[in-house]
């Protein structure tokens, strides 16, 4: 089965600072896809990575894939309150799959 | 609204009920997803349509479980003789596109409905 491995499990950091957190899978993969969660709430979609060696930036937020496709890392620069939350890599195996796998998912919390 | 909505976003069930959920997708999205989220862990897939053809429920853990879009919009997922491992965020996503080579599985999702069986 699919499997999407991703550390750590939880983060606390200090506001201000800067962190990273890594998906990695046993397989190549089509499509990465990072997600962010809140308690109570649905997943907000952040960003998608297709290509080997691809990178995306989006405000304080970076995401890679590297070049083999099988390990993507999100880093959040001078975090803030705002970043905290669950951070969920999810993926499809091949094109034109249908349904998302996902790893367990990332706890930040971000102490002021 | 813009987005992906399910209602209701909560319902307690004592063992034995049936319950619905129901999703309402972006407009105009072909293909709808329902998803189960345990505690502490990542959505797992249950059941797939694209407009009203359901062409994947491998992930629908028990014939229990049932969902329908016959109209290609609203979905509902059905829980009959609910158990307390059925308890769980049950999550639905939308996707614009139908699928297929080259498209993209950007999937929208709505904010659960978190299901608890006692």
């Amino acid at each position: 089965s699919q499997e999407l491995e991703q550390s750590p499990q939880s983060l606390i950091v200090q506001e201000g600072k800067n962190l990273t957190i890594n998906c990695t899978s046993s397989k190549t993969l089509y499509g990465l896809y990072w997600y962010k969660q809140k308690y109570g709430e649905g997943l907000i979609f952040l960003m998608m990575l297709q290509k080997g060696g691809e990178e995306k930036s989006h405000e304080k937020i970076t995401a890679k894939l590297d070049e083999k496709k099988q390990q993507s890392s999100l880093h959040i620069t001078a975090s803030q309150p705002s970043h905290a939350g669950i951070y969920l890599c999810g993926a499809d195996e091949w094109t034109g799959a249908n349904n998302l796998f996902f790893g367990t998912g990332t706890r930040l919390t971000v102490i002021p | 609204g813009a987005g992906v909505s399910q209602s209701p976003r909560y319902k307690v069930a004592k063992r034995g009920q049936d319950v619905a959920l129901r999703c309402d997708p972006i407009s105009g999205h072909v293909s709808l997803f329902w998803y189960q989220q345990a505690l502490g862990q990542g959505p797992e897939f249950l059941t797939y349509f694209q407009n009203e053809a359901q062409l994947d429920k491998s992930g629908l853990p028990s014939d229990r479980f049932f969902a329908e879009r016959p109209e290609g919009s609203v979905s509902t997922l059905k829980i009959q003789r609910t158990q307390q491992e059925d308890s769980a965020v049950y999550l639905c996503a939308s996707r614009r596109s139908g699928g297929g080579s080259s498209s993209y599985n950007e999937q929208f999702f709505g904010p659960g409905t978190r299901l608890t069986v006692l």
